[in-house]
């Protein structure tokens, strides 16, 4: 019963330096999404794919990129990290893309740019 | 998605019922209401969804009256473990409009023994 799974789940990374973080759904979901939560803020989009080989901006996309090679994977990239994302980031999966459908989230990245 | 507004916060003992109301004017025709509950360090997870009159499940019970105005949770007899982030959306299931779910600051219970 895995559900969504995001690797790693902690990270300290220094000024400008780049990294990758990984979600895998082993529901057959179509519809992926990545958020970032800060402190008082709730949850924020940043990007979203509504199928294998498919992105588009979410919310607050500035400074990340993504891609969704296989339907299961959807990675977020930093190219160049900057202390402003400094955040906890949750991958979500949903079979559709409404609210109709429930979104199963992971457990969260915490990410701390320094 | 519709707005929505609910307590920042709210406080609770255990063996209590809690019920947390949320106002959604705006709601459209084909609008559902849904909750979800985050604990510290997760990401948050569905436990409630309705489109009118009541909704239980073995988790909680959804009561929306018939202008669908607002909306509210119920948790029946809480324990410490009921002490999360609950939030409330509102959106239809049409598939238009701006993708992804759009969470607000949500209401942060807090139960004590």
């Amino acid at each position: 019963n895995a559900g969504v799974t995001q690797t790693p789940k902690f990270r300290v990374l220094k000024t400008g330096q780049s990294m990758t973080l990984l979600c895998a759904q082993d529901m057959n979901h179509e519809y992926m999404y990545w958020y970032r939560q800060d402190p008082g803020m709730g949850l924020r989009l940043i990007h979203y794919s509504v199928g294998e080989g498919t992105t588009a901006k979410g919310e607050v996309p500035d400074g990340y990129n993504v891609s969704r090679l296989k339907k299961q994977n959807f990675l977020l990239g930093l190219e160049s990290a900057a202390p402003s994302q400094t955040s906890v980031y949750f991958c979500a999966s949903s079979y559709g893309r409404t609210l109709a459908y429930g979104y199963t989230f992971g457990s969260g990245t915490r990410l701390t740019v320094v | 998605l519709a707005k929505t507004t609910q307590p920042i916060s709210m406080d609770s003992y255990e063996g209590q019922e809690v019920n947390i109301t949320c106002s959604h004017n705006n709601i459209a025709t084909n609008d559902y209401i849904t909750w979800y509950q985050q604990f510290p360090s997760q990401g948050p997870r569905f436990i409630i969804q309705g489109y009118k009159t009541k909704v239980t499940n073995e988790v909680a019970s959804l009561f929306i009256p018939a202008d669908r105005k607002s909306s509210t949770l119920s948790l029946p007899r809480v324990s410490l473990s009921d002490t999360a982030v609950y939030y409330c959306l509102v959106g239809g299931n049409s598939g238009g409009g701006a993708d992804g779910l759009t969470f607000g600051k949500g209401t942060h219970l807090i139960i004590q023994p």
